[in-house]
């Protein structure tokens, strides 16, 4: 079955520091593969994807590459701020008609950005 | 566009009681998704809906644990009988047929005593 392997936290850094949370992913078939964002007391947001290897997903100075070969998809960002003090998910769906319509979740991973 | 709707936002309830947990999805969408989101397991998927039908609901523990859709703009979880380790946020998301986008709502806290 497929499965998603997140980084466990908490992650405290300090503010500008560079980010890196590392995923990983088991998939039968050609996955797409998201970063959901949820900020204290709010549901998940998408925050970037990518749908195949290659692909670069970016959004709000955050990046991911789909790596087949290593089968990651790393989130990443040059310079962190107090704002984006939250919880990451990666996430993978397989394609739409493969008869598996969900997403399957890591477990998330705490960033805790201090000034 | 509103986005998904939860009620309640916070449900506070005695072990034992009925509770009843309600989604408007977006309009438009064909997906509907429940997932619950506690400590200990993260977030899991309860069950999901496509047209108003249940698709998979495997992931729903056990027979307390009940999910319906009765047209496209609505759906239900309810849980009975409660108890205290049913405490979780719940979620509730859709999204569209061709894309792979869910939309979450903003959660109800389930607090069973």
């Amino acid at each position: 079955g497929n499965s998603v392997t997140q980084m466990e936290g908490p992650v405290t850094l300090s503010e500008e520091a560079f980010l890196t949370i590392n995923c990983t992913y088991t998939a039968t078939g050609y996955p797409s593969l998201f970063w959901y964002v949820q900020y204290p007391g709010e549901g998940l947001q998408l925050l970037l994807k990518a749908t195949k290897a290659d692909d670069k997903g970016s959004n709000k100075g955050f990046e991911a590459t789909y790596r087949k070969e290593t089968t990651s998809f790393h989130l990443e960002k040059g310079s962190v701020q107090v704002s984006d003090s939250a919880v990451y998910f990666c996430a993978l769906s397989e394609q739409e008609g493969f008869g598996n319509e969900k997403l399957t979740f890591g477990t998330g991973t705490r960033l805790t950005i201090i000034p | 566009d509103a986005g998904v709707i939860q009620s309640p936002r916070h449900e506070v309830t005695e072990m034992g009681q009925e509770v009843t947990l309600r989604c408007k999805p977006i309009s438009g969408h064909d997906y509907l998704f429940w997932y619950r989101q506690t400590m200990m397991r993260g977030l899991e998927l309860l069950i999901y809906f496509n047209n108003n039908v249940p698709i998979d609901d495997s992931g729903m523990p056990e027979d307390r644990f009940s999910a319906k859709m009765p047209n496209a703009s609505f759906s239900t979880l309810k849980i009975q009988p409660s108890e205290p380790r049913d405490s979780a946020v719940y979620f509730c998301a859709s999204r569209i047929s061709g894309t792979r986008k869910q939309y979450f709502g903003p959660g109800t806290r389930l607090t069973v005593t």
